[in-house]
């Protein structure tokens, strides 16, 4: 079993629809959670940056984390079509140990 | 704004080949991270740098990778030789707190 797990998508959405964006984990250890926006060729960027319960809400991006059931969220309001490309969540334990990603979702906003 | 600087941005090189690539980490970044991507996947950490020493290079393949970081500051990767499954993106990234982590935009390989 991976550590995270995303699903690769793609997804498809219309302009101006909500996007929900998921990934579960199995590691108690992560503490700090984070989502990364990579297009095409070009390096991930990060969006988001969380490490506890609750929402965390930037703009049209919010993200969620439920330490309980091990799952994160982001969402994305009134997305866009500059919306359209791989999202990457990420976490890491803190104390110098590494970030690990999931596979990332690809994302299709279509005006 | 303070970005993770990488060059070269793209790379071909034949396999066999010796290939090389740089990372010049956001000031004041301790930790320096290299991840590989394959087309379609998350990145993976290669090797973890906290200052000059290494703190985790258990997924580095050492037979024919190497990383060092002299100084603390910027980090070289190296490939030698290069093989045809190394085809992939090299992330460097750089970290304040070993939290969030900021990436450059990377390199492309392509072994051919």
């Amino acid at each position: 079993q991976k550590e995270v797990e995303q699903d690769p998508g793609p997804l498809s959405v219309p302009e101006g629809a909500i996007v929900s964006l998921n990934c579960t984990y199995s590691n108690s250890a992560f503490q700090y959670f984070m989502w990364y926006r990579q297009y095409s060729r070009k390096g991930p960027e990060l969006l988001m940056y969380t490490y506890s319960s609750g929402n965390k809400e930037d703009g049209r991006f919010t993200a969620q984390v439920d330490k309980s059931s091990k799952y994160i969220s982001l969402f994305i309001r009134d997305s866009q079509p500059s919306d359209s490309a791989t999202y990457l969540c990420a976490l890491n334990s803190g104390g110098y140990q590494k970030v690990t990603f999931g596979t990332g979702t690809k994302l299709q906003v279509i005006p | 704004e303070a970005e993770v600087a990488q060059s070269p941005r793209y790379k071909i090189t034949e396999k066999s080949q010796a290939v090389a690539f740089w990372c010049d980490p956001i000031s004041g970044h301790a930790t320096l991270y290299w991840y590989r991507q394959i087309l379609g996947q998350g990145p993976e950490l290669l090797v973890q740098f906290q200052d000059e020493s290494v703190v985790d290079d258990s997924q580095l393949p050492k037979d024919r990778f190497s990383a060092e970081r002299l100084k603390g500051v910027d980090s070289t990767l190296k490939i030698q030789p290069a093989e045809l499954g190394d085809s992939a993106m090299y992330l460097c990234a750089s970290s304040l707190t070993s939290t969030e982590a900021f990436f450059g935009q990377g390199t492309r390989l392509t072994v051919v």
